[in-house]
């Protein structure tokens, strides 16, 4: 099945600097690779997913970007703001025929005001 | 527009009594389903899911069960909790029958084993 690897575990970055997520995966089948935001007791929230026919994908302060020779895909938040304090999902979808995606364990990201 | 509700939102529970955890989906039809668990605030382990009414797929073996007794409603089950039950509980929906579709997450219910 698929495995995911999301990297690092713990980011922590002053407030107006980049940040940036990465995260593999093994199965080249994938072609659907959404990313998750989850503050502090509640839900995870979709914030930008790729599809595996595109290199990248903005949206404001958002980008992801998707190597599918590699196998990588990574999140970048430019401009970080307090507010983007969250705890990060990466997830792949669509390989050998399941639409049940495969997590990372997820990146818990401080921005210090 | 589509809307997940799930609850309780909390449950303290002793070691050894039941559980009954409840998700609904509007909005919608036909959805997939999902129950998730979260351990100390990180990773998503997937429980259960299901494509259709009585149709559940487990993922781990455990003491719980998982029910989809009418098309958008998915209920968690347990006969005995036991402690290492505690987390936090998502109940998840997504598009059906198309590729490429995220999943939309309840708000949880954190439950607490004494």
């Amino acid at each position: 099945g698929e495995n995911v690897e999301q990297h690092p575990s713990t980011l922590s970055v002053q407030e107006g600097d980049s940040a940036v997520i990465k995260c593999t995966y093994s199965d080249s089948a994938s072609n659907y690779f959404p990313w998750y935001k989850q503050e502090l007791g509640k839900r995870p929230q979709l914030i930008i997913d790729i599809r595996s026919n595109v290199g990248e994908k903005k949206d404001q302060r958002i980008a992801v970007t998707l190597n599918k020779t590699a196998k990588h895909f990574s999140l970048h938040i430019t401009e970080t703001q307090p507010e983007d304090s969250a705890v990060y999902f990466c997830a792949a979808a669509g390989g050998g025929g399941s639409y049940i995606p495969t997590f990372g364990r997820g990146t818990s990201l401080i921005v210090h005001p | 527009s589509q809307t997940i509700h799930q609850w309780p939102a909390t449950l303290v529970q002793p070691v050894g009594s039941p559980l009954s955890l409840e998700c609904t989906v509007e909005g919608t039809s036909n959805p997939n389903l999902y129950w998730y668990r979260q351990a100390a605030g990180r990773g998503l382990q997937l429980l259960f899911y299901s494509v259709g009414i009585g149709q559940i797929s487990s993922e781990v073996p455990q003491n719980l069960s998982a029910s989809r007794p009418q098309d958008r409603q998915f209920i968690l089950s347990s006969k005995k909790l036991l402690l290492s039950d505690s987390g936090f509980y998502l109940c998840a929906w997504s598009v059906s029958d198309r590729a490429h579709q995220p999943q939309h997450f309840g708000d949880g219910t954190r439950l607490s084993i004494l």
